[in-house]
């Protein structure tokens, strides 16, 4: 199985900062089966990030991820107030076939 | 737009069968470029995928839950279905269907939800 890790645990910024998010596999994840998920309270997640790097349609250019093999990372590069969620990272490849991680929660200060 | 809609009972006895069924709009449930998911996520905690289905029938599911789970397609009413047998109050969550795509430029992500429907396991 693989399982994704991910860190911290909760980030607390202010906005305008940079907040970096890590996914770290136990196995190594194809890229292109990698991405991240962002979720506000009550919503449903939404997916902002696919093939690792692949920013999915209408998401705004100041999210980027990064990675490969074990260790990928989301960038959040100017943090605003609407950016208050929890972010997951997902791979499928693996057995069983598809995880997510437990998730960082972006608090803005 | 496409959007996809979950509809079931919000509440299951224990022992009971879960029955969920995605209804989907605005698109053809009918395509090879995509496989169709449930996600569920208990109160307060992280997200575990349960089983896609593609338009033919084909399948991959979460181990852990594959021996309660069955999932299925109904092309002529552009649903697909969940039952999760045997439930117990850990099967208490939000559940999400949501689209996949697997065509060569597809995503293979998640990329549209619906809005998740609250099922609780208790008698």
């Amino acid at each position: 199985e693989i399982v994704l890790t991910q860190s911290p645990g909760t980030l607390s910024l202010s906005p305008g900062a940079r907040a970096t998010l890590s996914c770290r596999a136990s196995q190594t994840v194809v890229s292109r089966y990698f991405a991240w998920y962002q979720q506000k309270p009550g919503q449903a997640p939404r997916l902002l990030i696919y093939a690792a790097s692949s920013r999915a349609t209408g998401i705004p250019d100041r999210f980027s991820g990064s990675g490969s093999g074990t260790d990928f990372t989301l960038t959040i590069s100017r943090l605003e107030p609407e950016d208050n969620a929890v972010y997951f990272c997902q791979q499928y490849g693996g057995s069983p076939a598809l995880t997510f991680g437990g998730g960082t929660t972006v608090e803005i200060k | 737009q496409l959007q996809l809609q979950e509809s079931g009972p919000g509440l299951v006895k224990p022992s009971e069968t879960l029955s969920l069924t995605c209804t989907v709009s605005g698109g053809s449930i009918n395509s090879r470029n995509y496989y169709w998911g449930w996600i569920r996520q208990p109160p307060g905690k992280g997200l575990e995928w349960i089983e896609n289905i593609n338009h033919s029938g084909s399948t991959y599911h979460n181990p852990s839950l594959k021996s309660r789970v069955t999932i299925s397609l109904d092309s002529s009413m552009n649903q697909f279905s969940l039952l999760l047998r045997s439930v117990t109050a850990a099967d208490t969550a939000v559940y999400y269907c949501a689209r996949y795509p697997v065509a060569t430029d597809g995503s293979f992500a998640f990329d549209i939800w619906g809005q998740g429907t609250m099922v609780t396991v208790s008698s």
